[in-house]
């Protein structure tokens, strides 16, 4: 089946600091979707994005399907940025949807 | 739009018994999905519906798990005889055919003790 690799697992940011987030997969997928979990859990949707790129406020998203990766940029980071950051993708041909292993950030006041 | 809501939140039970939850979708989305998370892991998938057809089972699924959508709208997944490694998040999604977009619930926590 399909892998889904992010980088880094985890990672430590200064309030006020900007971060990369990647996701590598392994195939052509139909779909990419970015989530937040919060700290009770829930699965907050960022950005569905399959391809190109987005922003919502200090939020952005690329997806390069071609050469299978999608980044999550995060800048002026805040302490309610902290959480796991999911990326998740539906193969081409496919109906369900994988997530990688998550990115664990923690932002300092 | 109310969004989708799981039933119950938490459900603390004891080995060996069985545990049902339920799940409301979004109302015009024809898919839904089951995920199971454990600690420091991403979620995993169980199973997915369209309409009320069950399409797709993953190995991760037992004889002891069941998932039902009649007519298409909620979905119910039972475990039977609890065993202490079924204690996760259980995760409800759905989303439209024509998008894939998925959509989450807020989860129902399972102990099992």
């Amino acid at each position: 089946g399909i892998q889904v690799e992010q980088s880094p697992p985890d990672l430590i940011l200064q309030e006020g600091a900007n971060s990369t987030l990647r996701c590598n997969f392994s195939d052509s997928v139909n779909n990419l979707q970015w989530f937040h979990q919060n700290p009770w859990g829930q699965l907050i949707n960022l950005f569905y994005i399959p391809s190109g790129t987005k922003q919502n406020g200090r939020l952005s998203a690329t997806t390069v399907a071609t050469e299978r990766y999608s980044l999550l940029y995060i800048s002026s980071s805040q302490t309610t940025d902290s959480g796991v950051y999911f990326c998740a993708v539906e193969r081409t041909g496919g109906f369900k949807t994988i997530f990688g292993a998550g990115t664990r950030l923690f932002v300092k006041a | 739009d109310t969004g989708v809501s799981q039933d119950p939140r938490h459900k603390i039970t004891k080995r060996g018994q069985n545990v049902t939850f339920r799940c409301d979708p979004i109302s015009e989305h024809n898919r839904l999905y089951w995920y199971r998370q454990t600690l420091g892991q991403g979620p995993e998938f169980l199973t997915y519906f369209q309409n009320e057809a069950q399409l797709e089972k993953s190995r991760l699924l037992s004889d002891r798990f069941s998932a039902e959508r009649p007519k298409g709208s909620f979905s119910t997944l039972e475990i039977q005889r609890t065993e202490q490694g079924d204690s996760a998040m259980y995760l409800c999604a759905s989303s439209k055919a024509e998008v894939g977009e998925l959509f989450f619930g807020e989860g129902s926590r399972l102990t099992v003790l």
